[in-house]
């Protein structure tokens, strides 16, 4: 069964990029890679999804090796704003094959003036 | 406003109780996920429906379940409370259920308070 491990916490400031690393040993040929946002009391919010490769959107990027072995989610430029709880989650919902869905333990990282 | 609405928003009761949390999905979503949060163990998957079916299980006690309506809407129902069932339970959905991109969006969660 796919589990993520990421760092604890991370500490940033503002207008430098953030490269947030998950490990996923055990991750399954049908599985995707996703991350999202948590702010305090808040649900998670969809960051960003990829399969293999890199994958760009208008808030970030994911880098995906080849062996799929671990993933990194990079914040380009980050703010006060971006400071939150990120988590890494190694998933599949397809086919016949039951979803199984995991979350890290998350990565707080805070972003300093 | 992501669309999944949650109920109640706060729930205080006593152990041994049973509640039930409601959940809407966002129109058109066929999947129904619910999440425990709690200090100590982080984001926990329970349990997934998908257009009224369970489709998958994750760490859900036996004594909560959960069933998803033919109007979609969920409920989760905790029984024989304990304290440590004390947490936020989020519920999410998502408009694929087999293959392709599966983006989730959470409700504001529903705050669960055993005493």
């Amino acid at each position: 069964l796919a589990k993520t491990t990421q760092p604890i916490s991370m500490d940033s400031y503002e207008g430098q990029e953030v490269n947030i690393t998950c490990s996923h040993n055990n991750i399954a040929t049908n599985d995707y890679i996703t991350w999202y946002q948590q702010f305090p009391s808040q649900g998670p919010r969809f960051i960003i999804q990829g399969y293999k490769t890199k994958v760009t959107n208008e808030v970030a990027s994911l880098f995906i090796p080849a062996d799929r072995k671990s993933s990194t989610l990079s914040l380009p430029r980050v703010s006060l704003s971006d400071t939150a709880v990120y988590y890494c989650l190694v998933g599949s919902d397809r086919g016949s094959t039951l979803g199984r869905l995991y979350f890290g333990r998350g990565t707080q990282l805070t972003v300093w003036p | 406003d992501s669309g999944v609405t949650q109920t109640p928003k706060h729930l205080i009761t006593a152990t041994g109780q049973r509640v039930t949390l409601r959940c809407s999905p966002r129109s058109g979503d066929l999947s129904v996920y619910w999440y425990q949060q709690s200090l100590d163990q982080g984001l926990q998957f329970l349990i997934q429906y998908y257009n009224g079916e369970e489709r998958a299980k994750g760490n859900i006690l036996e004594r909560f379940s959960a069933q998803q309506f033919p109007d979609l809407h969920s409920e989760l129902n905790l029984s024989s409370l304990e304290l440590g069932d004390s947490a936020l339970y989020f519920c999410a959905s998502s408009v694929v259920g087999s293959g392709g991109i599966n983006e989730q969006f959470f409700g504001p969660g529903t705050r669960l308070t055993v005493l």
